[in-house]
Protein backbone atom coordinates (compact mmCIF):
# COMPACT_ATOMS: atom_id res chain seq x y z
CA UNK A 1 0.00 0.00 0.00
CA UNK A 2 0.88 3.32 -0.66
CA UNK A 3 2.88 5.40 2.03
CA UNK A 4 4.18 8.78 2.47
CA UNK A 5 6.62 10.45 4.58
CA UNK A 6 7.35 13.64 6.07
CA UNK A 7 10.03 15.24 8.19
CA UNK A 8 8.41 14.92 11.51
CA UNK A 9 10.67 17.50 13.14
CA UNK A 10 9.59 21.00 13.13
CA UNK A 11 11.05 23.40 11.27
CA UNK A 12 12.21 26.95 12.54
CA UNK A 13 12.92 29.40 10.16
CA UNK A 14 13.79 33.62 10.24
CA UNK A 15 10.68 35.63 9.02
CA UNK A 16 11.60 36.19 5.07
CA UNK A 17 13.53 33.63 4.31
CA UNK A 18 11.89 30.37 2.30
CA UNK A 19 10.67 27.43 3.65
CA UNK A 20 11.52 23.97 2.22
CA UNK A 21 8.81 20.82 3.30
CA UNK A 22 9.74 17.91 1.99
CA UNK A 23 7.53 14.92 1.34
CA UNK A 24 8.31 11.44 -0.16
CA UNK A 25 5.96 8.57 -0.98
CA UNK A 26 6.55 4.93 -1.95
CA UNK A 27 5.10 2.69 -4.43
CA UNK A 28 3.21 3.55 -6.84
CA UNK A 29 3.53 7.39 -8.70
CA UNK A 30 0.05 9.33 -8.15
CA UNK A 31 -1.77 11.06 -10.71
CA UNK A 32 -1.57 14.06 -8.09
CA UNK A 33 -0.66 15.48 -5.08
CA UNK A 34 -1.87 17.60 -2.43
CA UNK A 35 -0.63 20.22 0.25
CA UNK A 36 -3.20 21.34 3.06
CA UNK A 37 -2.21 24.08 5.86
CA UNK A 38 -3.50 22.75 9.58
CA UNK A 39 -4.03 25.08 12.36
CA UNK A 40 -3.96 24.21 15.81
CA UNK A 41 -7.08 23.07 16.85
CA UNK A 42 -8.97 23.56 13.13
CA UNK A 43 -9.68 21.34 10.33
CA UNK A 44 -6.93 21.14 7.48
CA UNK A 45 -7.52 23.39 4.27
CA UNK A 46 -6.45 22.82 1.33
CA UNK A 47 -3.35 24.83 -0.53
CA UNK A 48 -2.39 23.57 -3.75
CA UNK A 49 -2.50 20.39 -6.19
CA UNK A 50 -0.30 19.46 -8.31
CA UNK A 51 -0.71 17.07 -11.31
CA UNK A 52 1.84 14.15 -12.16
CA UNK A 53 2.60 15.65 -15.63
CA UNK A 54 3.31 19.21 -13.50
CA UNK A 55 6.77 19.62 -12.57
CA UNK A 56 5.55 22.65 -10.85
CA UNK A 57 2.68 24.84 -9.54
CA UNK A 58 2.70 28.26 -8.13
CA UNK A 59 0.35 30.58 -6.01
CA UNK A 60 1.07 33.76 -4.48
CA UNK A 61 4.05 32.86 -2.51
CA UNK A 62 3.91 28.97 -2.42
CA UNK A 63 5.79 26.87 -4.64
CA UNK A 64 5.41 23.41 -5.06
CA UNK A 65 7.20 20.86 -7.23
CA UNK A 66 6.65 17.05 -8.42
CA UNK A 67 9.20 14.55 -8.80
CA UNK A 68 7.74 11.11 -9.84
CA UNK A 69 11.28 10.01 -10.61
CA UNK A 70 12.65 11.12 -7.13
CA UNK A 71 8.75 9.95 -5.59
CA UNK A 72 8.89 13.49 -3.87
CA UNK A 73 7.20 16.65 -4.29
CA UNK A 74 8.72 19.69 -2.39
CA UNK A 75 6.81 22.57 -1.00
CA UNK A 76 8.07 26.06 -0.78
CA UNK A 77 7.41 28.86 0.83
CA UNK A 78 8.78 32.30 -0.09
CA UNK A 79 9.46 35.49 2.04
CA UNK A 80 7.70 33.66 5.08
CA UNK A 81 5.66 35.16 7.82
CA UNK A 82 4.75 34.63 11.23
CA UNK A 83 1.27 34.07 9.93
CA UNK A 84 3.04 30.95 7.75
CA UNK A 85 3.33 29.28 10.89
CA UNK A 86 0.87 25.69 11.04
CA UNK A 87 1.27 22.21 10.20
CA UNK A 88 1.93 21.50 6.25
CA UNK A 89 0.08 17.84 5.33
CA UNK A 90 0.74 16.50 2.16
CA UNK A 91 -2.11 14.01 0.77
CA UNK A 92 -2.31 11.79 -2.44
CA UNK A 93 -4.51 9.29 -3.65
CA UNK A 94 -4.38 5.76 -1.36
CA UNK A 95 -4.34 3.31 -4.12
CA UNK A 96 -3.51 3.42 -7.59
CA UNK A 97 -6.35 4.35 -10.15
CA UNK A 98 -7.38 7.57 -8.58
CA UNK A 99 -9.82 6.65 -6.13
CA UNK A 100 -10.64 9.54 -4.33
CA UNK A 101 -9.67 7.90 -0.84
CA UNK A 102 -6.76 10.61 0.39
CA UNK A 103 -3.43 9.18 2.68
CA UNK A 104 -1.67 11.83 4.55
CA UNK A 105 1.35 12.54 5.70
CA UNK A 106 1.96 13.31 9.40
CA UNK A 107 2.42 16.76 9.01
CA UNK A 108 5.69 19.03 8.97
CA UNK A 109 5.36 21.86 11.68
CA UNK A 110 6.59 24.86 10.64
CA UNK A 111 7.25 27.93 13.30
CA UNK A 112 8.25 31.34 11.34
CA UNK A 113 9.93 33.61 14.39
CA UNK A 114 9.76 37.63 13.82
CA UNK B 1 -22.47 28.52 2.36
CA UNK B 2 -21.58 26.69 5.77
CA UNK B 3 -19.57 24.12 4.13
CA UNK B 4 -18.79 21.70 6.07
CA UNK B 5 -20.44 21.18 9.50
CA UNK B 6 -19.71 18.78 12.29
CA UNK B 7 -21.67 18.86 15.89
CA UNK B 8 -20.68 18.30 18.81
CA UNK B 9 -17.83 20.33 18.74
CA UNK B 10 -16.30 18.10 22.03
CA UNK B 11 -17.77 15.12 24.10
CA UNK B 12 -16.59 13.40 26.87
CA UNK B 13 -17.82 9.85 27.30
CA UNK B 14 -17.63 6.93 29.20
CA UNK B 15 -16.07 3.50 28.29
CA UNK B 16 -19.39 1.32 26.91
CA UNK B 17 -20.93 4.48 25.67
CA UNK B 18 -22.74 5.11 22.33
CA UNK B 19 -23.06 8.28 20.64
CA UNK B 20 -23.38 10.03 16.92
CA UNK B 21 -21.08 12.12 15.47
CA UNK B 22 -23.24 14.80 13.29
CA UNK B 23 -21.88 16.18 9.97
CA UNK B 24 -23.04 18.08 7.25
CA UNK B 25 -22.18 19.81 3.99
CA UNK B 26 -24.04 22.02 1.66
CA UNK B 27 -21.91 21.96 -1.43
CA UNK B 28 -23.56 19.31 -3.10
CA UNK B 29 -20.65 17.14 -3.00
CA UNK B 30 -21.33 13.58 -3.71
CA UNK B 31 -17.90 11.95 -1.95
CA UNK B 32 -17.64 12.50 2.09
CA UNK B 33 -15.16 10.85 4.63
CA UNK B 34 -14.34 10.62 8.46
CA UNK B 35 -11.13 10.70 9.65
CA UNK B 36 -9.54 10.75 13.15
CA UNK B 37 -6.40 12.51 14.28
CA UNK B 38 -4.31 11.39 17.12
CA UNK B 39 -2.01 13.93 18.71
CA UNK B 40 1.26 14.44 16.29
CA UNK B 41 -0.56 12.24 13.70
CA UNK B 42 -1.45 12.22 10.89
CA UNK B 43 -5.42 11.39 9.83
CA UNK B 44 -6.20 8.43 9.32
CA UNK B 45 -9.57 7.36 7.00
CA UNK B 46 -12.16 5.65 8.91
CA UNK B 47 -15.12 5.80 6.58
CA UNK B 48 -16.16 7.35 3.26
CA UNK B 49 -18.80 7.33 1.32
CA UNK B 50 -19.09 8.05 -2.79
CA UNK B 51 -23.01 9.09 -2.86
CA UNK B 52 -25.91 8.43 -1.08
CA UNK B 53 -26.74 4.76 0.18
CA UNK B 54 -23.15 3.90 -0.80
CA UNK B 55 -20.39 3.46 1.85
CA UNK B 56 -17.16 1.85 2.63
CA UNK B 57 -14.54 1.40 4.77
CA UNK B 58 -10.98 3.18 4.96
CA UNK B 59 -7.69 2.27 7.12
CA UNK B 60 -9.27 2.19 10.84
CA UNK B 61 -12.69 0.97 10.72
CA UNK B 62 -12.90 -0.77 13.60
CA UNK B 63 -15.69 0.22 16.20
CA UNK B 64 -17.46 2.15 14.05
CA UNK B 65 -20.37 2.40 12.10
CA UNK B 66 -21.95 5.20 9.27
CA UNK B 67 -24.86 5.61 7.33
CA UNK B 68 -25.47 7.96 4.11
CA UNK B 69 -29.35 8.21 3.61
CA UNK B 70 -28.80 11.56 2.44
CA UNK B 71 -25.82 13.39 -0.04
CA UNK B 72 -25.63 15.98 2.54
CA UNK B 73 -25.92 14.12 5.60
CA UNK B 74 -22.73 11.58 7.06
CA UNK B 75 -22.89 10.55 10.20
CA UNK B 76 -20.49 8.78 12.59
CA UNK B 77 -21.67 6.12 15.07
CA UNK B 78 -19.82 5.00 17.73
CA UNK B 79 -21.44 1.69 19.92
CA UNK B 80 -19.15 1.24 22.29
CA UNK B 81 -16.71 3.69 23.65
CA UNK B 82 -13.24 2.69 24.08
CA UNK B 83 -10.22 4.90 24.99
CA UNK B 84 -8.75 4.11 22.21
CA UNK B 85 -10.82 5.91 20.59
CA UNK B 86 -9.91 9.14 22.18
CA UNK B 87 -9.18 11.14 19.26
CA UNK B 88 -10.10 14.29 17.26
CA UNK B 89 -12.81 13.51 14.58
CA UNK B 90 -12.89 15.18 11.34
CA UNK B 91 -15.57 15.27 8.39
CA UNK B 92 -14.61 15.61 4.95
CA UNK B 93 -16.20 16.24 1.76
CA UNK B 94 -14.87 16.47 -2.16
CA UNK B 95 -16.01 16.45 -5.98
CA UNK B 96 -14.75 13.39 -7.22
CA UNK B 97 -12.49 14.70 -10.15
CA UNK B 98 -8.92 15.12 -7.89
CA UNK B 99 -10.67 15.07 -5.04
CA UNK B 100 -9.93 18.32 -3.26
CA UNK B 101 -10.92 17.84 0.35
CA UNK B 102 -13.09 20.18 2.46
CA UNK B 103 -12.88 19.70 6.10
CA UNK B 104 -14.87 20.36 8.99
CA UNK B 105 -14.13 21.92 12.43
CA UNK B 106 -13.97 18.56 14.20
CA UNK B 107 -15.32 16.89 17.08
CA UNK B 108 -13.06 15.95 19.88
CA UNK B 109 -13.90 13.29 21.89
CA UNK B 110 -12.22 11.42 25.19
CA UNK B 111 -13.30 8.17 26.41
CA UNK B 112 -12.70 7.83 29.93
Amino acid sequence: SQKIEQNSEALNIQEGKTATLTCNYTNYSPAYLQWYRQDPGRGPVFLLLIRENEKEKRKERLKVTFDTTLKQSLFHITASQPADSATYLCALDMEAGNTGKLIFGQGTTLQVKP
Amino acid sequence: NAGVTQTPKFRILKIGQSMTLQCTQDMNHNYMYWYRQDPGMGLKLIYYSVGAGITDKGEVPNGYNVSRSTTEDFPLRLELAAPSQTSVYFCASSYPVESVEYFGPGTRLLVL
